[in-house]
């Protein structure tokens, strides 16, 4: 069974970088057609896809976000990473890590617990 | 403002049988897949249908999918109280270059 946890700050300034890290077990960064990803859920909206990375290193992310985003893996530790920079009050969230499955249907197979993100001076 | 549309909310009483659609375009439910979530309150989403109608592995027969044009729809029968939840779907937007989501719709199960 495949697990995913992140971890990070819950608490970062305005103007400064938000720094997160997922951790997958069960299962290699490395194998299949998976890549992984950052979801964020504002307070009673939607969700946000935010980006991903295949365990290669290539990258995708959200237009709206891409000149913040970096997201990066350590396959010897398995995990991937996400760094967003100048943070405002709008990317307080719940920031989510999955797994997503680009073998030809296209969904998020696994999901991490959700960690809270408050942007405040 | 999300680029898939759902209703923000649906209701059903034990027993029924409900439906939320979501509304997209070309690039993304007209060309892809789309796929299902279920957002019990204070969890992380969890996995309903991929490929448009499939459930994975635990998911009941109650679940359905299907997909038609640019429109998508999830379909719950024999509603229970324990699916009162946030319900989004999702697809590839081949113009975007990006998952794109709906905006969710709130089961409420009376």
């Amino acid at each position: 069974q495949v697990q995913l946890q992140e971890s990070g700050p819950g608490l970062v300034k305005p103007s400064q970088t938000l720094s997160l890290t997922c951790t997958v077990s069960g299962g290699s960064l490395s194998s299949g057609t998976y890549y992984w990803s950052w979801i964020r859920h504002h307070p009673g909206k939607g969700l946000e896809w935010i980006g991903y990375i295949y365990y290669s290193g290539s990258t995708s992310y959200n237009p709206s976000l891409k000149s913040r985003v970096t997201i990066s893996a350590d396959t010897s530790k398995n995990q991937f990473s996400l760094k967003l920079s100048s943070v405002t009050a709008a990317d307080a969230a719940v920031y989510y890590c999955a797994r997503y499955d680009y073998s030809g249907n296209s969904f998020f197979d696994y999901w991490g617990q959700g960690t809270l993100v408050t942007v405040s001076s | 403002q999300s680029v898939l549309t759902q209703p923000p909310s649906a209701s059903g009483t034990p027993g029924q049988r409900v439906t939320i659609s979501c509304s997209g375009s070309s690039s993304n439910i007209g060309t892809n897949y789309v796929s299902w979530y279920q957002q019990l309150p204070g969890t992380a989403p969890k996995l309903l249908l991929y490929g448009n109608n499939q459930r994975p592995s635990g998911v009941p027969d109650r679940f359905s999918g299907s997909k038609s044009g640019t429109s998508a729809s999830l379909a719950i029968s024999g509603l229970r109280s324990e699916d009162e939840a946030d319900y989004y779907c999702a697809a590839w937007d081949d113009s975007l270059s990006s998952v794109v989501f709906g905006g969710g719709t709130k089961l409420t199960v009376l």
